[in-house]
């Protein structure tokens, strides 16, 4: 009964490589994050959907083209891997649009480009 | 822009010890505070939040008071545990009807270990 859960938990791959991160909720939440921790831990936001609708783009390599097929998923696709993209990628769900409320996390992906 | 800022790690205790996390934010408007903990090889888990000015967060034995005169909400706990040892992250954002999407804005992160 995993709240926010995250598809594969680790990713080794080679540069030049597409890959793709699944994200599924099962807490009935409008609202689904992406957000991209690097090696000193700093979290930042990369994107956000709420029912299904793209909402935040931070200035993130267009490389990155999130998906969201309905409001329970949020999938990350990633082009042309480089080794900057090594990270741990969190998926992140609230109500609301979040504004005022609490986001719930995925474990993380733990994306290691060679 | 809005913008978390956290005390530097990492920091060590011994088990029993008081602990103080600092963390002050510069945003505008009134934004909802929060404290999340990593736990090692974990994702992020909401340990405690405020939504508006003198508001006491607290679960776990932690406590933060949301300061708007001094926009800060520092963490506290009296006596800490070796299962306290984790990453801890200070973070805002917009309040309801704000026009941030909810986006979490996140401090640099503090690491606390815990001797017994």
């Amino acid at each position: 009964d995993t709240a926010v859960s995250q598809t594969p938990k680790y990713l080794v791959t080679q540069m030049g490589n597409d890959k793709s991160i699944k994200c599924e909720q099962n807490l009935g939440h409008d609202t689904m994050y992406w957000y991209k921790q690097d090696s000193k831990k700093f979290l930042k936001i990369m994107f956000s959907y709420n029912n299904k609708e793209l909402i935040i783009n931070e200035t993130v390599p267009n490389r990155f083209s999130p998906k969201s097929p309905d409001k329970a998923h949020l999938n990350l696709h990633i082009n042309s891997l480089e080794l900057g993209d090594s990270a741990v990628y969190f998926c992140a769900s609230s109500h609301a649009s979040g504004r005022g409320y609490e986001q719930y996390f995925g474990p993380g992906t733990r994306l290691t480009v060679t | 822009g809005d913008s978390v800022t956290q005390m530097e790690g990492p920091v060590t205790l011994s088990e029993e010890a008081c602990l103080t996390i600092n963390c002050t934010y510069t945003a505008t408007g009134y934004p909802s505070l929060f404290w999340y903990v990593q736990y090692p090889g974990e994702g992020l888990q909401l340990l405690l939040k405020a939504t508006k000015a003198d508001d006491k967060g607290s679960n776990k034995g932690f406590e933060a008071t949301y300061r708007k005169e001094t926009t800060s909400f520092h963490l506290e706990k009296g006596s800490v545990q070796v299962s306290d040892s984790a990453v801890y992250f200070c973070a805002l954002s917009d309040p309801p009807g704000g026009t941030s999407y909810g986006k979490l804005t996140f401090g640099q992160g503090t690491i606390l270990t815990v001797h017994p």
